[in-house]
């Protein structure tokens, strides 16, 4: 596809269980980064992946959140025995390169809607 | 973000200009950005402006950067009911992102 993509789109789950965010970057971008967006906390950075390097996770809130990266392409983002305040909007980006640069421009996806009820 | 901070909500006539205010603490910042998010959609990239930088303007977008007071402001000439949305500014540090809490926007007829 041409932009980033994230499913699913709208995930309500029983609070204690496990669930799986799924990321879909743009073709060719070697960065790959996790936001969450919550209405008490705005935008927060969780986690960062760029090519073989070690992922820089000192965004995830606690250890129930981890997330992968196969194959440089698709991430996702797992969160165990979910609690209530993990509802958010998990957001997902990607960019060319390593993302330092102005012109290193994060492309987001559409996001996934979390609600723990 | 903690230290991003904008103005909740602003109102504008279409047709007249909007400004969306935003400030933030981090001196290192080498790039800040503007944001767009429309209802159920993810954020589109407006603009950046390099932290050396006074102003840059883009067709009806202009950035003013203000660096001794850490202040940034976007300036939306001849508002549209299509510009209505949440406005984020942003500063980047390294590849990390730190938005504020976002401005919504609503242009009335």
């Amino acid at each position: 596809g041409a932009g980033v993509s994230q499913s699913p789109s709208n995930k309500v789950t029983e609070k204690g269980k496990d669930v799986e965010l799924r990321c879909d970057p743009i073709s060719g971008h070697t960065a790959l980064y996790w936001y969450r967006q919550s209405l008490g906390q705005g935008l927060e950075f969780l986690i960062y992946f760029q090519g073989n390097s070690a992922p820089d996770k000192s965004g995830l809130p606690s250890d129930r959140f981890s997330a992968e990266r196969t194959g440089g392409s698709v991430s996702t983002l797992t969160i165990q025995r979910t609690q209530q305040e993990d509802s958010a909007v998990y957001l997902c980006a990607s960019s060319l390169l390593t993302g330092t640069t102005s012109t290193d421009t994060q492309y987001f996806g559409p996001g996934t809607r979390l609600t723990v009820l | 973000g903690e230290d991003v901070e904008q103005s909740l909500f602003l109102s504008v006539r279409e047709g007249d200009s909007s400004v969306i205010n935003c400030t933030y603490t981090d001196s290192s910042s080498t790039y800040l950005y503007w944001y767009k998010q429309e209802p159920g959609a993810g954020l589109q990239l407006l603009t950046y402006i390099f932290s050396n930088m006074d102003m840059k303007q883009d067709q009806r977008l202009t950035v003013l950067l203000n660096k001794k007071d850490k202040h940034l402001s976007l300036r939306i000439a001849d508002t549209q009911t299509g510009d209505s949305a949440i406005y984020f500014c942003a500063e980047k540090n390294d590849y990390k992102l730190s938005f504020g809490a976002g401005t919504t926007v609503t242009v009335r007829a």
